[in-house]
């Protein structure tokens, strides 16, 4: 079993709706989350992290925790074509942070 | 404020020769880490270090690649010899002090490494 698991893509969503991105960790002990966007050609950025169970927003981003599920969650409200990314889960174990493989969001216009 | 440097943004070679990719982390940062992604394999911890000496490399794939960090703002991975499958991305990303890895890794550019 994969250490993080993110939601198979492609997603595609129109402008303005909603993305929803799931991730799911095996190790009960993790302790700080990320999710990172990632465009074609570039580097990982981050853009949220999370680290109590509940709900995070940051502008149009809203992360939410749920440690008892193991799950991780990011959504994106009002989409915007500048959002088509890939968006990487990562979780930070034992001081080694192990990112999922990625879930590939394409807002369509 | 620069971010994390990389050099060479892309490099070809040929099978064989030696490769050394460099590193230069966000000042005031204590972690360094080095990574590769390949469509495959995804993004994979190779090797990182705190305050300059190598917490844990057990990403490294096998002795053909070894990392250095001499100081608190250089770092090299070498590939030698280098073969057809190390071709990838490689990034380094560095982290804060103090809260270290609780507070998320900041990526370089990475090097696209072509190895024919």
């Amino acid at each position: 079993q994969k250490e993080v698991e993110q939601n198979s893509g492609p997603l595609s969503v129109p402008e303005g709706a909603i993305a929803s991105l799931n991730c799911t960790y095996s190790d009960r002990v993790s302790q700080s989350f990320f999710w990172y966007r990632q465009y074609s050609g570039k580097s990982p950025e981050l853009i949220m992290s999370i680290y109590s169970n509940g709900d995070k927003e940051d502008g149009r981003f809203t992360a939410q925790l749920n440690k008892a599920s193991q799950y991780v969650s990011l959504l994106i409200r009002d989409s915007q074509p500048s959002d088509s990314a890939t968006y990487l889960c990562a979780v930070y174990t034992d001081y080694k942070l192990s990112f999922g493989a990625g879930t590939t969001v394409t807002v369509r216009a | 404020d620069a971010g994390v440097i990389q050099s060479p943004r892309h490099e070809v070679t040929e099978m064989g020769q030696e490769v050394t990719l460099r590193c230069k982390p966000i000042s005031g940062h204590d972690y360094l880490f080095w990574y590769r992604q390949t469509m495959m394999r995804g993004l994979e911890l190779l090797i990182y270090f705190n305050n300059n000496v190598p917490i844990d490399d057990s990403g490294m794939p096998e002795d053909r690649f070894s990392a250095k960090m001499p100081n608190a703002s250089f770092s090299t991975l070498k590939i030698q010899p280098s073969e057809p499958r190390d071709s990838a991305v490689y990034f380094c990303a560095s982290s804060p002090r103090g809260a270290g890895l609780m507070q998320g890794q900041f990526f370089g550019p990475g090097t696209r490494l072509t190895v024919l």
